[in-house]
């Protein structure tokens, strides 16, 4: 148990459009769910964190505004690149904590590779 | 703030070859240890982790342990295989509340036959 996906797993978009991904708990409720950055031989980059039916909490130098996230059910968080531009070309991962598991437990989904042209 | 340090790849390493990749960390309260693991295209799955001092996590052959005297959990593994092929990932979290995960930059394993 404890899968979670995303989709699209790949995306290519025209610059100014905004593109929506969706992380889905496929075999469990998400209390939490946590969206990251992963710049080429970088390490992950934390953007927000989502809970379940009130809004996310950003890290800082994120903005909101720009990259809108969803938690609207247990299984299902959105995140939303507005208006994108070739600098938000990236490799986008949710993560999701199960309620009720102990903190530091975060199931990855694979991952969604955004290239804005 | 907290941090983990781990060596830059990539290692390049034969199969059968020992391994070590070293970790550090810098943490203001009692952290807990990860190893996560990234294979091609794919996000991370958790390889080990470790709550407390001392402590050794395991899997599939892979081995670290958490030392507090020296603030690091190298990973290590006897023998690697073509399929280890990856980049491993050493992240810690705090054991005060619902903290989130903080990674190192990762470090890329690359095995030939």
């Amino acid at each position: 148990g404890a899968v979670v996906s995303q989709h699209p797993s790949r995306v290519i978009c025209k610059s100014g459009t905004s593109v929506k991904i969706e992380c889905r708990s496929l075999d469990f409720q998400a209390t939490t769910m946590f969206w990251y950055r992963q710049f080429p031989k970088q390490s992950l980059m934390l953007m927000a964190t989502s809970n379940e039916g009130s809004k996310a909490t950003y890290e800082q130098g994120v903005e909101k505004d720009k990259f809108l996230i969803n938690h609207a059910s247990l299984t299902l968080s959105t995140l939303t690149v507005t208006s994108a531009h070739p600098e938000d070309s990236s490799f986008y991962i949710c993560s999701a904590r199960r309620r009720g598991s102990l903190k530091d437990t975060q199931y990855f989904g694979p991952g969604t590779r955004l290239t804005v042209l | 703030g907290d941090s983990v340090t781990q060596m830059e790849g990539p290692v390049t390493l034969s199969e059968e070859a020992c391994l070590t990749i070293n970790c550090t960390y810098t943490a203001t309260g009692y952290p807990s240890l990860f190893w996560y693991v990234q294979y091609p295209g794919e996000g991370l799955q958790l390889l080990l982790k470790a709550t407390k001092a001392d402590d050794k996590g395991s899997n599939k052959g892979f081995e670290a342990t958490y030392r507090k005297e020296t603030t690091s959990f190298h990973l290590e593994k006897g023998s690697v295989q073509v399929s280890d092929s990856a980049v491993y990932f050493c992240a810690l979290t705090l054991n005060s509340g619902y903290s989130t995960l903080t990674f190192g930059k990762g470090t890329m394993l690359l095995v030939s036959p």
